[in-house]
């Protein structure tokens, strides 16, 4: 299984970019890196995706390096409405073909303080 | 406009008890899922389904069950409610037919309180 390991939490002031990082040493060749938003008392909502090098998005901006073992969420300028939690995930095969769906870690608690 | 929507937003039931969450969605997705979310322990998937008729099993499956029989909804069926049942229970549904493509479309949730 593709298991993948953030920080537990962060903090950050408004006005700042913020960039959380997770690891993923285990991703499949086919595996794409997708990252989720959720905010209390509501479902997670999608940022971006990536498979290599960089994706930017008019929310956030994904790197991720050759080796893929990791990449970054960068959110540029926080405001205090970027508080949520932010889920690093990859795609989980089953061998053969097929999938077992989605494996979501226990993300990264962003705190942005005025 | 296309949406997912889970019913009820609230439950509080009683050990023993049999519970079914419902789970709709508008988008005509082939792809839905079940995740429960418990402080500590981020989202888990329960079931999950790629259309009708189909339904897998997830990480936490046991003590649920799903049934698929058209494509617009997924229930979520606790045959015999427990008090480790109680949590927040989110559905959420996607389009591609592989997952590590996808973008999951998620439901509000429902509180469920097992007592």
């Amino acid at each position: 299984l593709a298991k993948t390991t953030q920080p537990i939490s962060m903090d950050s002031y408004e006005g700042q970019e913020v960039n959380i990082t997770c690891s993923h040493n285990n991703i499949a060749t086919n595996d794409y890196i997708t990252w989720y938003q959720q905010f209390p008392s509501q479902g997670p909502r999608f940022i971006i995706q990536g498979y290599k090098t960089k994706v930017t998005n008019e929310v956030a901006s994904l790197f991720i390096p050759a080796d893929r073992k990791s990449s970054t969420l960068s959110l540029p300028r926080v405001s205090l409405s970027d508080t949520a939690v932010y889920y690093c995930l990859v795609g989980d095969k089953k061998i053969g073909g097929g999938a077992d769906g989605l494996t979501f870690g226990k993300g990264t608690h962003l705190i942005i303080q005025p | 406009d296309a949406e997912i929507t889970q019913s009820p937003r609230h439950k509080i039931t009683e050990t023993g008890r049999q519970v079914t969450l419902a789970c709709h969605q508008t988008w005509n997705h082939n792809n839905m899922f079940w995740y429960r979310q418990d402080l500590g322990h981020g989202l888990r998937l329960i079931h999950y389904s790629y259309g009708v008729q189909d339904t897998n099993k997830g990480e936490v499956s046991d003590g649920y069950s799903v049934s698929r029989s058209n494509t617009e909804d997924l229930p979520l069926t606790l045959e015999s409610a427990a008090s480790s049942q109680t949590s927040v229970y989110f559905c959420a549904s996607s389009e591609s037919t592989s997952p590590s493509t996808d973008t999951q479309y998620f439901g509000p949730g429902t509180r469920l309180t097992v007592l």
